[in-house]
């Protein structure tokens, strides 16, 4: 079955205090992302990575790095997390070809920062 | 650059009523454009997507969202609601050339009345 998954689901944090979420997809897509969704703003992008060892920011990156090893792993850290990082964070996988385009979101990540 | 408009971050209708959730876009190239939906405590799911083919599109549970590129919409509509399509919908527009980036509405959420 296509997927994405991420890991933890929930994760209750104090600030500064280095965490990792993980995100892994097993469709060998090429393209991956994190969003973070927040009240009222929909989902915006953190970061994307186009291949293994190519990424590059998003719209709100502060805060954040990645890193791509390999093609079906792409884990969110946050070094040093703050309260204003607590959000719904959102993995996705996609596939775009010739006329078509699909992106795979994971099942979410509620980050609360204490 | 491109961006996506939700008309309505909250949208009431009675079950058996007409569903119409409203977005509007701009992109400088020719857009893929879809339509996401977020039942509570749960990831996003597809429900239909626009790229470039029939301007008229059906997706899932009902849904159909129609490419008016003269009005930049890409409107979802339900003839009729039922109770289980209470949730968030997101509208999402990418572009055919250039930046893979997809970029996300602010969400509509819809409640359904008995």
């Amino acid at each position: 079955e296509a997927q994405v998954t991420q890991n933890p689901r929930y994760l209750i944090t104090v600030t500064g205090k280095k965490l990792t979420v993980t995100c892994s997809q097993n469709m060998n897509h090429e393209y991956m992302s994190w969003y973070r969704q927040d009240p009222g703003l929909g989902l915006r992008q953190i970061y994307y990575s186009m291949n293994v060892e190519v990424t590059d920011k998003g719209d709100v990156p502060e805060g954040y790095k990645v890193s791509r090893k390999e093609k079906r792993n792409f884990p969110l850290i946050l070094e040093s997390p703050s309260p204003n990082q607590t959000s719904l964070y959102f993995c996705a996988s996609r596939y775009r070809g010739s006329g078509t385009d699909t992106q795979y979101f994971g099942p979410g990540t509620r980050l609360t920062v204490l | 650059a491109q961006s996506v408009t939700q008309l309505g971050s909250h949208v009431s209708v009675s079950e058996g009523a007409l569903v119409l959730l409203r977005c509007n876009y701009s992109s400088s190239v020719p857009p893929y454009l879809f339509w996401y939906v977020q039942y509570p405590n749960q990831g996003l799911q597809l429900l239909l997507k626009y790229t470039s083919a029939a301007t008229l599109v059906k997706g899932i549970n009902g849904f159909e969202a129609e490419f008016k590129k003269s009005e930049t919409s890409f409107h979802l509509t339900k003839p009729s609601a039922h109770m289980s399509d209470a949730a968030e919908y997101f509208c999402a527009v990418s572009q055919l050339q250039g930046a893979q980036k997809l970029v996300f509405g602010q969400g509509t959420r819809l409640t359904i009345n008995p």
